[in-house]
């Protein structure tokens, strides 16, 4: 089935900008969806429809997809960012949703 | 605003099956399709199963095939998740979320999660 590749941590210091991937085949072609979880909490959507942001979430959170990377970046990072984020995707395929492996961003 | 409340995790031992219920409101139950995620300790977002809006569709994660079912009463506003001859595998934190969009394949609301510990 399909395979979401993101890298296990990024580290980046405040007030900075945080870029994390989620890599795949042709993903520019997919809709892409991303998810902050923080410690101990459920998940959060983050950015939905590739660079689309739910209401209440800042604007320093954006997404981009494009060929075979899709991006969530993070501006003017702040501590209470620092979190575990993930890709997301519907794959016509097999019908499932796939989650990539997750990104722990520090800030450091 | 839009709430999902899970219930029914516990410790289970091996073989055994257990029911997930998570109650949804501040929405039209009957308007959105419904998902159930898992998180092993340490481990990532697993998807589990998908629910169409009017329980006409059902998908599963290949992990789950054949040993899980999901369902929707509207009578009660709750999706539950039955699992049956479990495994140490699957314990996990089990999370309901709605879907989002109109195809319901995002997930944009999320509970707050339930406990599953399969051990003898």
């Amino acid at each position: 089935s399909y395979v979401l590749t993101q890298a296990p941590s990024v580290s980046v210091a405040p007030g900075e900008t945080a870029r994390i991937t989620c890599g795949a085949i042709n993903i520019g072609f997919e809709t892409v969806h991303w998810f902050q979880q923080r410690p101990g909490q459920a998940p959060v959507l983050v950015v939905y429809d590739d660079d689309d942001r739910p209401s209440g979430i800042p604007d320093r959170f954006s997404g981009s997809n494009s060929e075979n990377t899709a991006t969530l970046t993070i501006s003017r990072v702040e501590a209470g960012d620092e979190a575990d984020y993930y890709c997301q995707v519907w794959d016509d395929g097999s019908d499932q949703v796939i989650f990539g492996g997750g990104t722990k961003l520090t800030v450091l | 605003q839009v709430q999902l409340v899970e219930s029914g995790g516990g410790v289970v031992q091996p073989g055994r099956s257990l029911r997930l219920s998570c109650v949804v409101s501040g929405l039209n139950f009957s308007g959105y399709a419904l998902h159930w995620v898992r998180q092993a300790p340490g481990q990532g977002m697993e998807w589990v199963a998908l629910i169409w809006f009017d329980g006409s569709d059902k998908y599963y994660g290949d992990s789950v095939k054949g040993r899980f079912s999901i369902s929707r009463d509207k009578s009660k506003d709750t999706v539950y998740l039955q699992m049956n001859n479990l495994r140490a595998e699957v314990t996990a934190v089990y999370y309901c979320a709605k879907g989002g969009g109109s195809t319901g394949d995002f997930l944009d609301v999320w509970g707050q999660g339930t406990t599953v510990t399969v051990s003898s």
